[in-house]
């Protein structure tokens, strides 16, 4: 199984500032790797897949970069509806697995 | 517009079975590899299983194998998760979700709104 470790576990930012995200995969899962948002008591939303291409409706200050174990989400600069859990997934190997996510706060 | 409604969630007791159920709208249920996610209470997403458009090929994680299981009723744009010889850790909200069906794995572009599943005596 392909473990996806995140960090950081918390990020503490304001509005407007910059947020980066990390995600390292225990062995290469090539591009196939994907964020989703999630805010409390929600189903996730996807955000990014294929590490840098944007699904329908994300707005452009969310970007994803990376390949093989080294992905990036950011966040260039933070709105009050970006507060949430981060959740990186990789869709290389069965089971898909999930990061253990990072919660971006104020 | 696409919508996926789950049901069946509940209280059971540790050993005892449940079946959720999963109704599909606004895509053509047949094309598309479907998936339950969990998320245990306050932890993160745990893929479960999932099955393939036609509902030929089925997958799970190693924790369910052999007590649970994954159906489609493409007449119905229903999809199902049999569940049984439950155990407390398999308290979660169980959530639906819809391949984006890119080719390959699995990335979701629609989940439902989830139902709870608890396994307490």
């Amino acid at each position: 199984e392909i473990v996806l470790t995140q960090s950081p576990a918390t990020l503490s930012l304001s509005p407007g500032e910059r947020a980066t995200l990390s995600c390292r995969a225990s062995q290469s899962v090539s591009s196939y790797l994907a964020w989703y948002q999630q805010n409390l008591g929600q189903a996730p939303r996807l955000l990014i897949y294929d590490a840098s291409n944007r699904a329908t409706g994300i707005p452009a200050r969310f970007s994803g970069s990376g390949s093989g174990t080294d992905f990036t989400l950011t966040i260039s600069s933070l709105e009050p509806e970006d507060f949430a859990v981060y959740y990186c997934q990789q869709r290389s190997n069965w089971p898909w697995t999930f990061g253990q996510g990072t919660k971006v706060e104020i | 517009e696409v919508q996926l409604v789950e049901s069946g969630g509940g209280l059971v007791q540790p050993g005892g079975s449940l079946r959720l159920s999963c109704v599909a709208s606004g895509f053509t249920f047949s094309r598309y590899a479907m998936s339950w996610v969990r998320q245990a209470p306050g932890k993160g997403l745990e893929w479960v299983s999932a099955i393939s458009g036609g509902g030929d090929s089925t997958y799970y994680v190693d924790s369910v194998k052999g007590r649970f299981t994954v159906s489609k009723d493409i007449s119905k744009n229903t999809m199902y998760l049999q569940m049984s010889s439950l155990r407390a850790e398999d308290t979660a909200v169980y959530y639906c979700a819809k391949d984006f069906a890119l080719g390959g794995g699995t990335v979701v572009d629609y989940w439902g709104q989830g139902t709870l599943v608890t396994v307490s005596s």
